[in-house]
């Protein structure tokens, strides 16, 4: 099955610091998306990113579907982007995530 | 609009025991996904219903776990009898349509952290 590889596998910053998480994917996709999950367990989609760029306030994400990878930019972070970011790929229906990124900023 | 109820939020049971949870959609959507997370892993899809019927249960250990999507809205997940392997959480999600690259998302419930003793 298609295998889906996030790095870095944990990334700690201090408040105000960017940052850029990647997601490779080893084969053809219809559809990427990126999900932020809380240190609650919350996950909330982020990003619907097939291919091309897409910017949403201090984030945003691009996706280069020929080279099977997708990046995550935060800008300016805060403490509140702590948590786990996932990106799962859709193949035949079905999501599949990634590993994740853990994310912890510091004030 | 409200979003994916699911209830109970927390569960503690011994191994061998049975164990319910409940999923909410969220109104109107017609398809509806039971997912597994393990501690440290990303979620991993148990089963996908549309509307009541089954789209994709090849991941759900079908000698211990079933599910039900009655009536096409709310959704039952069961695990029986229970082993030390299955303390994790689980996710409900829904999205309005279901289909391959129709630029669906799926909104995730809170989950129900289960811990098998």
């Amino acid at each position: 099955g298609i295998q889906v590889e996030q790095s870095p596998p944990d990334l700690i910053l201090q408040e105000g610091a960017n940052s850029t998480l990647r997601c490779n994917f080893s084969d053809s996709v219809n559809n990427l998306q990126w999900f932020h999950q809380n240190p609650w367990g919350q996950l909330i989609n982020l990003f619907y990113i097939p291919s091309g760029t897409k910017q949403n306030g201090r984030l945003s994400a691009t996706t280069v579907a020929t080279e099977r990878y997708s990046l995550l930019y935060i800008s300016s972070s805060k403490t509140t982007d702590s948590g786990v970011y996932f990106c799962a790929v859709e193949n035949t229906d079905k999501l599949i995530f990634g590993t994740g990124t853990r994310l912890q900023v510091f004030p | 609009e409200a979003g994916v109820a699911q209830s109970p939020r927390y569960k503690i049971i011994e191994k061998r025991q049975s164990v319910a949870f409940w999923c909410n959609p969220i109104s109107g959507h017609a398809t509806l996904y039971w997912y597994q997370q393990i501690l440290g892993q990303g979620p991993k899809l148990l089963i996908q219903f549309q509307n009541n019927g089954v789209v994709d249960d090849s991941q759900l250990p079908k000698d211990r776990f079933s599910a039900e999507r009655l009536k096409g809205v709310d959704s039952t997940l069961k695990i029986q009898p229970a082993k030390l392997e299955d303390s994790a959480v689980y996710l409900c999600a829904s999205s309005l349509i279901g289909l391959a690259g129709a630029g669906d998302t799926q909104y995730f419930g809170p989950g129900t952290r289960l811990t098998v003793l």
